[in-house]
Protein backbone atom coordinates (compact mmCIF):
# COMPACT_ATOMS: atom_id res chain seq x y z
CA UNK A 1 0.00 0.00 0.00
CA UNK A 2 1.61 3.31 -1.05
CA UNK A 3 2.16 6.09 1.16
CA UNK A 4 0.90 9.31 0.79
CA UNK A 5 2.70 11.09 -2.14
CA UNK A 6 3.52 14.59 -2.79
CA UNK A 7 4.98 16.18 -6.32
CA UNK A 8 7.15 18.03 -6.85
CA UNK A 9 9.56 17.45 -3.46
CA UNK A 10 11.22 20.69 -4.70
CA UNK A 11 9.81 23.66 -6.10
CA UNK A 12 11.60 27.15 -7.34
CA UNK A 13 9.42 30.48 -8.17
CA UNK A 14 10.56 33.51 -8.77
CA UNK A 15 8.57 36.24 -7.14
CA UNK A 16 4.73 36.64 -8.49
CA UNK A 17 4.63 33.22 -10.22
CA UNK A 18 1.71 30.59 -9.09
CA UNK A 19 2.95 27.51 -7.30
CA UNK A 20 0.78 24.20 -7.47
CA UNK A 21 1.33 21.50 -4.88
CA UNK A 22 -0.21 17.83 -5.49
CA UNK A 23 -0.94 15.49 -2.74
CA UNK A 24 -1.99 11.80 -3.45
CA UNK A 25 -3.25 10.32 -0.20
CA UNK A 26 -3.00 6.86 0.86
CA UNK A 27 -5.82 4.75 -1.18
CA UNK A 28 -8.35 4.16 0.81
CA UNK A 29 -8.24 7.98 2.56
CA UNK A 30 -10.74 10.51 1.60
CA UNK A 31 -9.23 12.78 4.02
CA UNK A 32 -6.69 15.49 3.53
CA UNK A 33 -5.08 17.93 5.92
CA UNK A 34 -2.83 20.57 4.46
CA UNK A 35 -0.06 22.14 6.86
CA UNK A 36 3.10 24.60 6.60
CA UNK A 37 6.29 24.22 8.34
CA UNK A 38 8.60 27.32 8.02
CA UNK A 39 12.07 27.01 9.10
CA UNK A 40 13.22 25.94 12.55
CA UNK A 41 9.37 25.72 12.98
CA UNK A 42 6.78 23.24 13.86
CA UNK A 43 3.66 22.62 11.56
CA UNK A 44 0.88 24.45 11.12
CA UNK A 45 -2.39 23.92 9.65
CA UNK A 46 -3.85 25.22 6.89
CA UNK A 47 -7.24 23.27 5.23
CA UNK A 48 -8.58 20.08 6.10
CA UNK A 49 -10.64 18.86 2.59
CA UNK A 50 -12.70 15.82 1.91
CA UNK A 51 -13.50 14.88 -1.32
CA UNK A 52 -14.71 18.16 -3.25
CA UNK A 53 -15.75 19.82 0.05
CA UNK A 54 -13.56 22.01 2.03
CA UNK A 55 -14.13 21.14 5.81
CA UNK A 56 -11.68 23.25 7.48
CA UNK A 57 -9.74 25.91 5.85
CA UNK A 58 -9.62 28.69 9.06
CA UNK A 59 -5.74 27.93 8.80
CA UNK A 60 -5.12 29.28 5.13
CA UNK A 61 -4.50 32.85 4.70
CA UNK A 62 -7.22 34.85 2.73
CA UNK A 63 -5.77 35.64 -0.42
CA UNK A 64 -3.22 33.80 -2.58
CA UNK A 65 -3.74 30.54 -1.06
CA UNK A 66 -6.75 27.92 -2.64
CA UNK A 67 -6.95 24.46 -1.86
CA UNK A 68 -8.74 21.33 -3.94
CA UNK A 69 -10.03 17.66 -3.70
CA UNK A 70 -11.76 17.24 -6.85
CA UNK A 71 -13.58 13.48 -6.63
CA UNK A 72 -10.92 12.35 -9.16
CA UNK A 73 -6.99 13.05 -8.83
CA UNK A 74 -5.09 14.51 -6.21
CA UNK A 75 -5.28 17.70 -3.77
CA UNK A 76 -4.54 21.12 -5.21
CA UNK A 77 -2.47 23.65 -2.95
CA UNK A 78 -2.45 26.25 -5.10
CA UNK A 79 -0.28 29.80 -4.55
CA UNK A 80 -1.00 32.16 -6.75
CA UNK A 81 1.86 35.46 -7.14
CA UNK A 82 4.27 34.19 -4.63
CA UNK A 83 6.41 36.14 -2.45
CA UNK A 84 9.78 35.48 -0.60
CA UNK A 85 7.69 35.04 2.93
CA UNK A 86 5.80 31.93 1.25
CA UNK A 87 9.23 29.80 1.27
CA UNK A 88 8.50 26.70 3.46
CA UNK A 89 7.78 22.91 3.30
CA UNK A 90 4.39 22.06 2.81
CA UNK A 91 3.39 18.91 3.93
CA UNK A 92 -0.22 16.90 3.14
CA UNK A 93 -1.55 14.24 5.40
CA UNK A 94 -3.94 11.86 4.95
CA UNK A 95 -6.65 9.78 6.97
CA UNK A 96 -9.11 6.91 6.61
CA UNK A 97 -12.38 8.52 8.45
CA UNK A 98 -14.14 10.32 10.53
CA UNK A 99 -13.36 7.54 13.27
CA UNK A 100 -9.64 7.71 12.83
CA UNK A 101 -6.97 9.55 14.60
CA UNK A 102 -3.75 9.02 12.56
CA UNK A 103 -2.60 11.30 10.19
CA UNK A 104 -0.59 9.58 7.78
CA UNK A 105 2.20 12.34 6.62
CA UNK A 106 3.87 13.06 2.87
CA UNK A 107 7.76 13.65 2.27
CA UNK A 108 6.60 16.94 2.12
CA UNK A 109 7.01 19.49 -0.75
CA UNK A 110 10.13 22.33 -0.62
CA UNK A 111 9.17 25.67 -1.84
CA UNK A 112 11.78 28.25 -2.85
CA UNK A 113 10.86 31.56 -3.54
CA UNK A 114 13.82 33.86 -5.78
CA UNK B 1 -8.31 27.29 21.30
CA UNK B 2 -5.46 24.58 22.13
CA UNK B 3 -1.34 25.06 22.37
CA UNK B 4 1.04 22.89 22.61
CA UNK B 5 4.83 24.19 24.46
CA UNK B 6 8.19 22.48 23.77
CA UNK B 7 10.38 24.71 25.86
CA UNK B 8 13.76 23.04 25.16
CA UNK B 9 14.87 23.65 21.79
CA UNK B 10 17.71 21.68 21.45
CA UNK B 11 18.87 18.38 23.70
CA UNK B 12 21.79 15.91 22.95
CA UNK B 13 22.37 12.70 25.01
CA UNK B 14 25.26 10.18 24.46
CA UNK B 15 24.75 7.30 22.55
CA UNK B 16 23.52 4.24 24.94
CA UNK B 17 22.31 6.78 27.50
CA UNK B 18 18.46 7.67 28.12
CA UNK B 19 16.90 11.30 27.51
CA UNK B 20 13.43 12.93 27.94
CA UNK B 21 12.06 15.49 26.00
CA UNK B 22 9.44 17.56 27.74
CA UNK B 23 6.12 18.94 26.69
CA UNK B 24 3.19 20.51 27.71
CA UNK B 25 -0.20 21.78 26.03
CA UNK B 26 -3.14 23.76 26.99
CA UNK B 27 -6.42 22.25 26.65
CA UNK B 28 -10.22 22.35 27.87
CA UNK B 29 -11.33 19.79 26.37
CA UNK B 30 -11.23 15.74 28.22
CA UNK B 31 -10.87 13.91 25.41
CA UNK B 32 -8.08 14.22 23.13
CA UNK B 33 -4.74 12.39 21.54
CA UNK B 34 -1.28 13.29 22.05
CA UNK B 35 1.60 12.25 19.65
CA UNK B 36 5.68 12.77 19.23
CA UNK B 37 6.74 13.10 15.67
CA UNK B 38 10.39 12.28 14.48
CA UNK B 39 11.57 14.66 11.63
CA UNK B 40 14.81 13.24 10.53
CA UNK B 41 16.60 15.57 8.15
CA UNK B 42 14.58 13.70 5.34
CA UNK B 43 12.32 15.98 6.67
CA UNK B 44 9.58 13.09 6.66
CA UNK B 45 7.32 13.17 9.52
CA UNK B 46 7.54 9.72 11.36
CA UNK B 47 4.87 8.70 14.18
CA UNK B 48 6.64 7.62 17.17
CA UNK B 49 4.20 7.00 19.87
CA UNK B 50 0.52 8.11 20.70
CA UNK B 51 -1.63 8.54 23.74
CA UNK B 52 -5.19 8.29 24.43
CA UNK B 53 -6.27 11.06 26.66
CA UNK B 54 -8.67 8.60 28.64
CA UNK B 55 -5.90 5.61 28.96
CA UNK B 56 -4.09 6.20 32.22
CA UNK B 57 -1.73 3.90 31.10
CA UNK B 58 1.67 5.39 29.67
CA UNK B 59 2.19 4.62 26.09
CA UNK B 60 5.68 2.22 24.88
CA UNK B 61 7.01 1.30 21.91
CA UNK B 62 10.20 -0.18 22.17
CA UNK B 63 12.63 2.01 23.89
CA UNK B 64 10.40 4.98 23.40
CA UNK B 65 8.18 5.47 26.23
CA UNK B 66 5.46 8.48 27.71
CA UNK B 67 5.27 9.97 31.10
CA UNK B 68 1.47 11.02 30.63
CA UNK B 69 0.04 13.21 33.71
CA UNK B 70 -3.13 14.54 32.43
CA UNK B 71 -3.97 16.69 35.07
CA UNK B 72 -0.62 18.60 34.60
CA UNK B 73 -0.89 18.66 30.88
CA UNK B 74 2.11 17.23 30.72
CA UNK B 75 3.43 14.85 27.43
CA UNK B 76 7.05 13.93 27.96
CA UNK B 77 8.97 11.46 25.95
CA UNK B 78 11.76 8.82 27.03
CA UNK B 79 14.29 7.21 24.76
CA UNK B 80 16.05 4.69 26.44
CA UNK B 81 19.74 3.33 25.02
CA UNK B 82 19.95 5.87 22.70
CA UNK B 83 20.97 5.44 19.32
CA UNK B 84 22.77 7.69 16.26
CA UNK B 85 19.72 7.26 13.96
CA UNK B 86 17.40 8.92 17.01
CA UNK B 87 18.81 12.17 15.80
CA UNK B 88 16.27 14.30 14.56
CA UNK B 89 13.65 16.84 15.19
CA UNK B 90 11.21 15.43 17.52
CA UNK B 91 7.98 17.38 17.47
CA UNK B 92 5.00 16.92 19.91
CA UNK B 93 1.14 17.07 18.90
CA UNK B 94 -1.81 17.68 19.92
CA UNK B 95 -4.99 16.21 18.59
CA UNK B 96 -9.19 16.97 19.67
CA UNK B 97 -11.15 13.82 20.24
CA UNK B 98 -14.27 15.63 18.38
CA UNK B 99 -14.22 14.19 14.52
CA UNK B 100 -11.33 14.95 12.07
CA UNK B 101 -9.67 17.91 13.18
CA UNK B 102 -6.47 18.75 12.38
CA UNK B 103 -3.01 18.22 14.48
CA UNK B 104 -1.47 20.94 16.49
CA UNK B 105 2.32 20.86 16.54
CA UNK B 106 4.73 22.49 19.34
CA UNK B 107 7.98 23.97 17.69
CA UNK B 108 10.03 21.07 18.37
CA UNK B 109 13.17 19.75 19.77
CA UNK B 110 16.50 19.05 18.10
CA UNK B 111 18.18 15.83 19.48
CA UNK B 112 21.64 15.01 18.99
CA UNK B 113 23.16 11.82 19.49
CA UNK B 114 26.58 11.72 20.39
CA UNK B 115 29.11 8.92 19.78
Amino acid sequence: NAGVMQNPRHLVRRRGQEARLRCSPMKGHSHVYWYRQLPEEGLKFMVYLQKENIIDESGMPKERFSAEFPKEGPSILRIQQVVRGDSAAYFCASSPGSQAYEQYFGPGTRLTVT
Amino acid sequence: AQTVTQSQPEMSVQEAETVTLSCTYDTSESDYYLFWYKQPPSRQMILVIRQEAYKQQNATENRFSVNFQKAAKSFSLKISDSQLGDAAMYFCAYRSALGNTPLVFGKGTRLSVIA
